[in-house]
């Protein structure tokens, strides 16, 4: 059984860079089998797709945070991590990492996710 | 950014059917791309329901059931029971946006 967990500062200022890290453990991120991604959601809001990376190191970004986002992989550690520059407090957000299945989605959807880590912008 | 719209809220009586749509467009559901279901229980993350419009992962009851049709999407609860009181998602990929969409959300209250 695989499971994630978010690790990170819960506490960013204004122009300064999230930076987030997802630890998996229960399996290899190494798997060509899975998207790694990141979702947030806003405090009482919706949620929003940031991004993904594969154990190849290819992206995929969400055209509007694409500017400002960088998601990478280690895979010596069995981690995938979150930059996200010049955050402002729109950026507030309970950050998830998840699990996308190549197998059975696509890609497209997420069977595992982490606990959330909730980041607040603020100076 | 939520192009896929839900009803904010729904309810029902212990035992009912509900239904919860998710109405989206011709770059979204209505291009053929699948919808997948997420339930979001209070203070917890989301949970996988339904994959591929009407697929359920291992473990989901199969009170919890899916369609598509057209340019929108459904969930049904039968049987409705205390603990399906949660916020559920509807998401897809939208091609003029070139990502990953989610729906707007939808609240359940039993009654």
């Amino acid at each position: 059984q695989v499971q994630l967990q978010e690790s990170g500062p819960g506490l960013v200022k204004p122009s300064e860079t999230l930076s987030l890290t997802c630890t998996v453990s229960g399996g290899p991120v190494s798997s060509g089998g899975y998207y790694w991604s990141w979702i947030r959601q806003p405090p009482g809001k919706g949620l929003e797709w940031i991004g993904y990376i594969s154990y190849s190191g290819n992206t995929n970004y969400n055209p509007t945070l694409r500017s400002r986002v960088t998601i990478s992989i280690h895979t010596s550690k069995n981690q995938f991590s979150l930059k996200l520059s010049s955050v402002t407090a729109a950026d507030t957000a309970v950050y998830y990492c998840a699990r996308a299945p190549l197998a059975y989605c696509g890609g497209d959807c997420y069977d595992s996710w982490g606990q959330g880590t909730l980041v607040t912008v603020s100076s | 950014q939520s192009v896929l719209t839900q009803p904010p809220s729904v309810s029902g009586a212990p035992g009912q059917r509900v239904t919860i749509s998710c109405t989206g467009s011709s770059s979204n559901i209505g291009a053929g791309y699948d919808v997948h279901w997420y339930q979001q229980l209070p203070g917890t993350a989301p949970k996988l329901l339904i994959y591929g419009n009407n697929n359920r992962p291992s473990g989901v009851p199969d009170r919890f059931s899916g369609s598509k049709s057209g340019t929108s999407a459904s969930l049904a609860i039968t049987g409705l029971q205390a603990d399906d009181e949660a916020d559920y998602y509807c998401q897809s990929y939208d091609s003029s946006l070139s990502g990953y969409v989610f729906g707007t959300g939808t609240k359940v209250t039993v009654l």
